[in-house]
């Protein structure tokens, strides 16, 4: 257990519609990393937040958003999903930038 | 720009046999390097880092990677492979003006034969 926790688990919708997906990183990390992993695209960096604040930002579609709240747990929206958002979604979390990143189990998503 | 290449999508030993993945790097600063681990249905888990100290990094279960400078390579081994071993393993490369985020290999998928 990296202390890192997501949900849901799973998550099935269809094309059109939102979600959020939420993140609660380990205790003391202010840190978070969003991850998009797909078959055909590997594992991408979407976002990152440091407390509270947008820090780096990756291939991360208009369509996504994310935010960091005080109690820095993390959220990733997505819109107007499309068959081609079906993935697994992770959340990573660290003490600081450049230390290593601890991963939640994360979030599988299924847009039919 | 940097980017890392995992030599082998697939790779296939038997049980106590040598582990060697093989993981190169591009970057033109130094970088910070590290090996995670997925197992089926499961988030990733760190296996070891490089962060410019030590050039040979012992990780968890057995593993450890050398970082080659001259090779720009990171490759992982384990000297006597276990049915447990078997997952799929990626290299990551941070760059310290990138704020942390995590560029990863494709992945390399390990199986164990008994």
């Amino acid at each position: 257990d990296s202390g890192v926790t997501q949900t849901p688990k799973h998550l099935i919708t269809a094309t059109g519609q939102r979600v959020t997906l939420r993140c609660s990183p380990r205790s003391g990390d202010l840190s978070v990393y969003w991850y998009q992993q797909s078959l055909d695209q590997g594992l991408q960096f979407l976002i990152q937040y440091y407390n509270g604040e947008e820090r780096a930002k990756g291939n991360i579609l208009e369509r996504f958003s994310a935010q960091q709240f005080p109690d820095l747990h993390s959220e990733l929206n997505l819109s107007s999903l499309e068959l081609g958002d079906s993935a697994l979604y992770f959340c990573a979390s660290s003490v600081v930038s450049y230390n290593e990143q601890f991963f939640g189990p994360g979030t599988r998503l299924t847009v039919l | 720009a940097q980017s890392v290449t995992q030599l082998g999508s697939h790779v296939s030993v038997s049980e106590g046999a040598l582990v060697l993945l093989r993981c190169n790097y591009s970057s033109s600063v130094p970088p910070y390097l590290f090996w995670y681990v997925q197992y089926p249905n499961q988030g990733l888990q760190l296996l070891l880092k490089y962060t410019s100290a030590a050039t040979l990094v012992k990780g968890i279960n057995g593993f450890e990677a050398e970082f080659k400078k001259s090779e720009t390579s990171f490759h992982l081994t384990k000297p006597s492979a276990h049915m447990s071993d078997a997952a799929e393993y990626f290299c990551a490369v941070s760059l310290e003006n990138q704020g942390g985020k995590l560029i990863f290999g494709q992945g390399t998928e390990l199986s164990v034969k008994p």
